[in-house]
């Protein structure tokens, strides 16, 4: 099975600096065919159930503010928030989905604060 | 719009058994594959379960193989996940979700509300 894990698993910026979340796989999840990497990231508001905020690693899901962006081929990708607002408090989640239906593994989570 | 609503969360006893619900609405339900994840108490999440839109095709997590059993009915718009001998380790907060992507390789989005599963004598 493929592990994904995240770093740092906490994270504190002040409002309006860049947040940068780092995801990694235990293999590539960069499918060859296709050029495509099989990687999602959600965010999870306190008290609310995950929201989808990227797929293929750099996709932006519609209504998702352009501030959020995905980067990162094959191991390694980032998730970048880059001027920090208040309703972004929030744990981050990358998922990957190449290595299927064995299991869809998700990273364990990113906890973003306000400093 | 989209909406998926779970019930049938509650406490059961080790060994017990539950039967989750899960009703969708806004989309052409039986045209999408559907999933269960599940979060555990203040912990990552972890996915469950995995249902084609009309086919039939389904999987599990090895953590819950032989005890979960996912089904679904299109004419009721409706996921189903039947838990038996259930454990300690399976209490958490139950995620209906629906799975967009190509076959198999799928995401999640949207995810319902959440319908928690406490397992305690």
């Amino acid at each position: 099975d493929i592990v994904m894990t995240q770093s740092p698993d906490s994270l504190a910026v002040s409002l309006g600096e860049r947040a940068t979340i780092s995801c990694k796989s235990s293999q590539s999840v960069l499918y060859s065919s296709n050029n495509m990497n099989y990687l999602a990231w959600y965010q999870q508001k306190p008290g609310q159930p995950p929201k989808l905020l990227i797929h293929w690693a750099s996709t932006r899901e519609s209504g998702v503010p352009d501030r959020f962006s995905g980067s990162g081929s094959g191991t390694d990708f980032t998730l970048t928030i880059s001027s920090l607002q208040a309703e972004d408090v929030a744990v981050y989640y990358c998922q990957q989905y190449y290595n299927t239906p064995s299991m869809y593994t998700f990273g364990q989570g990113t906890k973003l604060e306000i400093k | 719009q989209v909406q998926l609503v779970e019930s049938g969360g509650g406490l059961v006893k080790p060994g017990g058994s539950l039967r989750l619900s899960c009703a969708a609405s806004g989309f052409t339900f039986s045209d999408y594959y559907m999933s269960w994840i599940r979060q555990a108490p203040g912990k990552g999440l972890e996915w469950v379960s995995y249902i084609g839109g009309s086919d039939n095709t389904i999987y599990y997590a090895d953590s819950v193989k032989g005890r979960f059993t996912i089904s679904r009915d299109n004419a009721k718009d409706s996921l189903y996940l039947q838990m038996n001998s259930l454990r300690a380790e399976d209490t958490a907060v139950y995620y209906c979700v629906r799975a967009h992507g190509d076959g198999l390789s799928v995401w999640f989005d949207p995810w319902g509300q959440g319908t928690l599963v406490t397992v305690s004598s």
